[in-house]
């Protein structure tokens, strides 16, 4: 099965801090999209990125910015400036080898930023 | 525009009780999504809705599990006789089409049998 690996189960920074969340994934694919996803405490998973294989530019979202590196199959996800609303659980997903739409999903990292 | 809702939000039963779980998609997604999440393990597939079409079930434990969606509208997920180890929490998504497009997801709903 094509693995999506979040290594870091827990992480605990103060606010105001950068945080990387690691996300490491395998595949036979040369075409394939990456997300990444937040619950919330609220419990709903919220979408935050969807990457296409072909696009290795590093992507920026005010404080969110994704490190895309095929070479090592890694998609990571770094938090700038981190807030204490940022204070969540954080998936790595991608769709099963041969679906464009069974996602598969990390263990998830939970993210905790104190004052 | 009303995100994707689930009910209820716990359910708390017996093992060899009966449970139904409902989600309604975000009006006007064809494609409805079953998750599920057990305990401190990665959240996973269970089956996927095109319209009142199951499109694909392979993620479904066994046949204690039978999931519908009338009309192509809301989608329920029964388990019957549940048994200890389908506590979790259960997920639902929609999305407008199906090929690599965002999922939405509602906010689960969390299953404890006893």
């Amino acid at each position: 099965a094509q693995k999506v690996t979040q290594a870091q189960t827990e992480i605990s920074v103060v606010e105001k801090e950068d945080v990387t969340l690691d996300c490491v994934y395998e595949t036979r694919d040369t075409t394939y999209y990456l997300f990444w996803y937040k619950q919330p405490p609220s419990g709903e998973l919220v979408f935050l990125i969807r990457r296409n294989s072909f696009d290795e530019q590093n992507e920026i979202s005010g404080r969110y910015s994704w490190n895309f590196q095929k070479s090592t199959s890694s998609f990571n996800f770094t938090i700038t400036a981190s807030q204490v609303v940022d204070s969540a659980v954080y998936f790595c997903a991608r769709p099963l080898r041969g679906t464009a739409s069974k996602l598969t999903f990390g263990t998830g990292t939970r993210l905790q930023v104190t004052l | 525009e009303a995100g994707v809702t689930q009910f209820p939000s716990h359910s708390v039963i017996e093992k060899g009780q009966t449970v139904t779980l409902r989600c309604d998609p975000i009006s006007g997604h064809d494609n409805l999504y079953w998750y599920r999440r057990v305990m401190g393990k990665e959240i996973k597939f269970l089956l996927h809705f095109v319209k009142e079409s199951k499109q694909d079930e392979s993620g479904m434990p066994n046949n204690r599990f039978l999931a519908e969606r009338t009309g192509g509208t809301y989608s329920t997920l029964k388990v019957q006789p549940a048994e200890l180890e389908d506590s979790g929490v259960y997920f639902c998504a929609s999305s407008p089409g199906a090929a690599y497009n965002e999922q939405f997801f509602g906010p689960g709903t969390r299953l404890t049998v006893l």
